[in-house]
C-alpha cells in the first residue's frame, strides 16, 4: 500500500502571498496524483489531476507540479476563499486509492 | 448538470446494518466507475470501495472487506453501499464520487455528493 504524507499539517499564510503545500508518496506514483480542496461543512472539490492538470473551472493561481514521489501544490496569490484543507491522493497503485492526511491552510 | 445525491445514513448500533444509496443525474451513469469515500468526524478522507461502470468489477479497502458490498443499478442510475457488521470506527460522512473512466475510478471528478452521515454507537 502506498502511503501519502503531506506537509506541513498546518500552514499560516497572509492573503496575497504564495502558499506551497507538499505531498510525498512512499513509492513512485509517476504523475498519477490528484489534489482536492475541502472547506468546512462542504464536500471536497477536485483541483488538480495528473499532478499538474487543473480541473475545469479551477483558477490559474492553483498549480501542481512533481512526479515520482514528490509533489507540490502552489497557490500563487492567496484569496480569502482559498483558506481550507487540501488533500493529495494517488491513483497509480490501487487498491487502495490512498489520500494524504491533509494540510490546513489558515490565515496568518 | 451533474448531481449526486446520497441517502440512507443514520444511527445504528454496533453490529447493525445500513444501506446507502447515491442517485446520479446529468451524465451517462453507465460510462463511469463510481466510488464511496468516507470521512470520520474531524479526520481526513478514506477511500472505501469502487465499482466499474458496467458493474463487473469491485474493489474494497481492507478495513471494510467482507462487511461492505458495493453495487449499482444502471437502470436507476443509482449506486449502493450495503454495510453490515458495523463498528464504531465506521462512523463517518459517506460520499459517493464519480470517477475518471469506465473501469478505473482513479480520482473523484466534480461534483461530489453532499454526503450522508453514518453514526455507529450504542
Amino acid at each position: 500500500e502506498i502511503v501519502m504524507t503531506q506537509s506541513p499539517a498546518t500552514l499560516s499564510v497572509s492573503p496575497g502571498e504564495r502558499a506551497t503545500l507538499s505531498c510525498r508518496a512512499s513509492q513512485s506514483v509517476n504523475i498519477n496524483l490528484a489534489w482536492y480542496q475541502q472547506k468546512p461543512g462542504q464536500a471536497p472539490r477536485l483541483l488538480i489531476y495528473g499532478a499538474s492538470t487543473r480541473a475545469p473551472g479551477i483558477p490559474a493561481r492553483f498549480s501542481g507540479s512533481g512526479s515520482g514521489t514528490e509533489f507540490t501544490l502552489t497557490i500563487s496569490s492567496l484569496q480569502s476563499e482559498d483558506f481550507a484543507v487540501y488533500y493529495c491522493q494517488q491513483y497509480n497503485n490501487w487498491p487502495p486509492y490512498s489520500f494524504g492526511q491533509g494540510t490546513k491552510l489558515e490565515i496568518k | 448538470e451533474v448531481q449526486l445525491l446520497e441517502s440512507g445514513g443514520g444511527w445504528v448500533q454496533p453490529g447493525g446494518s445500513l444501506r446507502l444509496s447515491c442517485r446520479a443525474s446529468g451524465f451517462t451513469f453507465t460510462s463511469y466507475a463510481m466510488a464511496w469515500v468516507r470521512q470520520a468526524p474531524g479526520k481526513g478522507l478514506e477511500w472505501v470501495s469502487t465499482m466499474s461502470g458496467r458493474g463487473g468489477t469491485t474493489w474494497y479497502a481492507d478495513s471494510v472487506k467482507g462487511r461492505f458490498t458495493i453495487s449499482r443499478d444502471n437502470s436507476k442510475n443509482t449506486l449502493y453501499l450495503q454495510m453490515n457488521s458495523l463498528r464504531a470506527e465506521d462512523t463517518a460522512i459517506y460520499y459517493c464520487a464519480k470517477g475518471e473512466f469506465l473501469d478505473n475510478w482513479n480520482y473523484a471528478r466534480d461534483p461530489w455528493g453532499q454526503g450522508t452521515l453514518v453514526t455507529v454507537s450504542s
